[in-house]
């Protein structure tokens, strides 16, 4: 099974200022045939489901704010909020979908300081 | 609007079985691979399993392999969870979600239902 690991756990930011997540896979996700690497970011706000931000690392879901951006490819990768606004708020998951079972990280809460 | 509605959630015995549900609207179910993703309380996600939009291919988490089967119905746009053999540790909020066209990625959730396994 290819373990996803986050850092940190948690994380406090200020508003407007940048948040960072990062994601580790244990084996790499990257497909040679297409040069993708299958990486997903969620959000999920408390009492909430979760909700998709990015796939392919870096393409970001429709409706999705411009200040969420995905990078990184192969094993490590990085979630990374250009202007924290208080609806950011959320624990952030990453998922491997290059492989079942599709394993998430264990999460990093997102909040204000 | 797109969306899907989890329901047979509730509080069983370990050993016991259940079966949970996943009512879809908005969108043509049948042509979309669909996904059981859990939550223990207090944790993070656990993907759990997958079914093919035509229901030919499954596939399972190691920790509900055996015990849990996946199926849907395309006539009833319903997708289900039949769960055995359920132990303590299979107590989470059990979402469905529904997987992108091409990706398993999932871009659509429902809210969950419980599932508490205990004497």
């Amino acid at each position: 099974d290819i373990v996803m690991t986050q850092s940190p756990d948690s994380l406090a930011v200020s508003l407007g200022e940048r948040a960072t997540i990062n994601c580790k896979s244990s084996q790499s996700v990257l497909y040679s045939s297409n040069h993708k690497s299958y990486l997903a970011w969620y959000q999920q706000k408390a009492g909430q489901p979760p909700k998709l931000l990015i796939y392919w690392a870096s393409a970001r879901e429709s409706g999705v704010p411009d200040r969420f951006s995905g990078s990184g490819s192969g094993t490590d990768f990085t979630l990374t909020i250009s202007s924290l606004q208080a609806e950011d708020v959320a624990v952030y998951y990453c998922q491997q979908y290059h492989s079942t079972p599709y394993t998430f990280g264990q999460g990093t809460k997102l909040e204000i300081k | 609007q797109v969306q899907l509605v989890e329901s047979g959630g509730g509080v069983v015995q370990p050993g016991r079985s259940l079966r949970l549900s996943c009512a879809a609207s908005g969108f043509t179910f049948s042509t979309y691979g669909m996904h059981w993703v859990r939550q223990a309380p207090g944790k993070g996600l656990e993907w759990v399993a997958v079914i093919s939009y035509d229901g030919s291919n499954k596939y399972y988490a190691d920790s509900v392999k055996g015990r849990f089967t996946v199926s849907r119905d395309n006539s009833k746009n319903t997708l289900y969870l039949q769960m055995d053999s359920l132990r303590a540790e299979d107590t989470a909020l059990y979402y469905c979600a529904k997987r992108t066209a091409a990706l398993n990625v999932f871009d659509i959730w429902g809210q969950g239902t419980m599932v508490t396994v205990s004497s």
